[in-house]
């Protein structure tokens, strides 16, 4: 079956520092995919997502992701983390294009220090 | 532009009882969807929907029902209501397949 993994819980980073969060999906065919980021008792707010074409995306907030098909991979970066940035953040894909069914991995908690 | 609405954010409901939780979005999107986020379980799909008068089951669609009669609304009805079944729950919607969703606040359910 379709399944998104996030290795990481939780991961603690120092201000200023880069940021890497990785996401590994199972899915045959090319993957819509998503990276939504939570605050705090707050909704989910789309950071970015990739269907088609150059495999390194940018989103808001200085976050980019790059796809690679070779390691079923869909990792977010940042290169230099706010403390803003704390949040948890969930990697999804869409299992099939026409049916709109969006899942989700289990989340990473991102914590950063001062 | 209100956007994902969701009603109510908060509830505390007995084991048994039976609820609906609202779902409005004014964007005039077909996709909707229903998700309860639980800790360590990321968000997982209850049900969806492609437009007005279609739906489908989810991951977890067990103890509740759906039904799309307009493409505004997405009701979710608990039939009766289970200790396990408090969660967190969000509802979301898009226009088509190449987009992402926008998700509701959420709504934080407890059944006693």
């Amino acid at each position: 079956a379709q399944s998104v993994t996030q290795p990481d819980i939780h991961i603690t980073v120092s201000e200023g520092a880069s940021l890497e969060l990785r996401c590994n999906y199972s899915y045959g065919a090319t993957p819509y995919l998503f990276w939504y980021v939570q605050s705090p008792g707050q909704g989910l707010q789309l950071l970015l997502k990739y269907f088609s074409g150059d495999t390194l995306v940018q989103g808001i907030k200085g976050f980019e992701a790059e796809f690679k098909r070779s390691q079923s991979s869909f990792n977010l970066r940042k290169p230099s983390v706010h403390w803003s940035d704390a949040a948890e953040y969930f990697c999804a894909v869409v299992v099939s294009g026409n049916t709109g069914k969006l899942i989700f991995g289990q989340g990473t908690t991102l914590q950063v220090k001062p | 532009n209100a956007g994902v609405t969701q009603t109510p954010k908060f509830q505390v409901l007995k084991t048994g009882q039976s609820m609906t939780l609202q779902c409005a979005q004014d964007m005039n999107h077909e996709y909707m969807s229903w998700y309860r986020q639980d800790p360590g379980m990321g968000l997982r799909l209850i049900h969806y929907s492609v437009g007005a008068g279609i739906t489908d089951q989810g991951e977890v669609p067990n103890g509740y029902n759906v039904s799309r009669s307009t493409t505004e609304d997405f009701p979710l009805r608990l039939l009766s209501a289970a200790p396990s079944q408090t969660s967190v729950y969000f509802c979301a919607s898009r226009p088509g397949q190449n987009y992402g969703y926008t998700f509701g606040s959420g709504t934080r359910l407890t059944v006693v």
